[in-house]
């Protein structure tokens, strides 16, 4: 079964400090992966990564992909109390052929306190 | 471009009552999706379309639930009879082709009482 594990499950940091979320998968197919934030509605698309080893940088946010160990970090440097958010990892697959869809993981929840 | 547009959001109804979600998918893409979210299973996939086409269903719970796409600008999630456990957040996301940047809509609270 396909399945998307991210850790920690939560976590909290003070202002300045440097986070990183894991993703772990397994999935027949492998596409891609994503990372969105989810603050209080809808989830909002951060990266996607299709290659090992490329780093996805975004201000302060930056990913990287490990094809072989199947795994993706995403690093959060100088955080601030905007970053408080659930993280979503998701990975597409191809499904016979056919457009593939996205298997989210639970989500890490970050709490950034001042 | 004003994105997924879904609607409600927020029902409360009662056990074994109707409930319709609808979703407009942002104009040119091909792919829409409804996901179910709570705080136990997180994010799960119901249903996909791909050029209005249901693809994969294998996440729809049973056959209380039902989906349709009538058409490239419009799709329909219902649940009939609702109950207590259908509680959550639905969202709806489109992307384009096979980019897998799916965009999400705001999502509709569902509470079943």
């Amino acid at each position: 079964e396909d399945k998307v594990v991210q850790s920690p499950l939560s976590l909290v940091v003070h202002e300045g400090d440097t986070v990183t979320l894991n993703c772990s998968y397994e999935v027949t197919n492998f596409r891609s992966l994503l990372w969105y934030k989810q603050e209080k509605k809808a989830p909002t698309f951060l990266f996607m990564l299709t290659s090992s080893g490329i780093e996805k940088k975004s201000g302060r946010l930056s990913s990287i992909l490990d094809k072989k160990e199947l795994f993706s970090i995403l690093n959060i440097t100088a955080t601030q109390t905007g970053d408080s958010a659930i993280y979503l990892c998701a990975v597409g697959s191809n499904y016979g052929g056919s457009q593939g869809n996205l298997i989210f993981g639970k989500g890490t929840k970050l709490s950034v306190k001042p | 471009d004003a994105g997924v547009i879904q609607s409600p959001r927020h029902e409360v109804t009662e056990m074994g009552q109707e409930v319709t979600l609808r979703c407009k998918p942002i104009s040119g893409h091909n792919s829409l999706f409804w996901y179910r979210q709570t705080m136990m299973r997180g994010l799960e996939l119901l249903i996909y379309f791909n050029n209005n086409v249901p693809i994969d269903d294998s996440g729809m719970p049973e056959d209380r639930f039902s989906a349709k796409m009538p058409n490239a600008s419009f799709s329909t999630l219902k649940i009939q009879p609702s109950e207590p456990r259908d509680s959550a957040v639905y969202f709806c996301a489109s992307s384009l082709g096979r980019r897998y940047q799916a965009f999400f809509g705001q999502g509709t609270r569902l509470t079943v009482v």
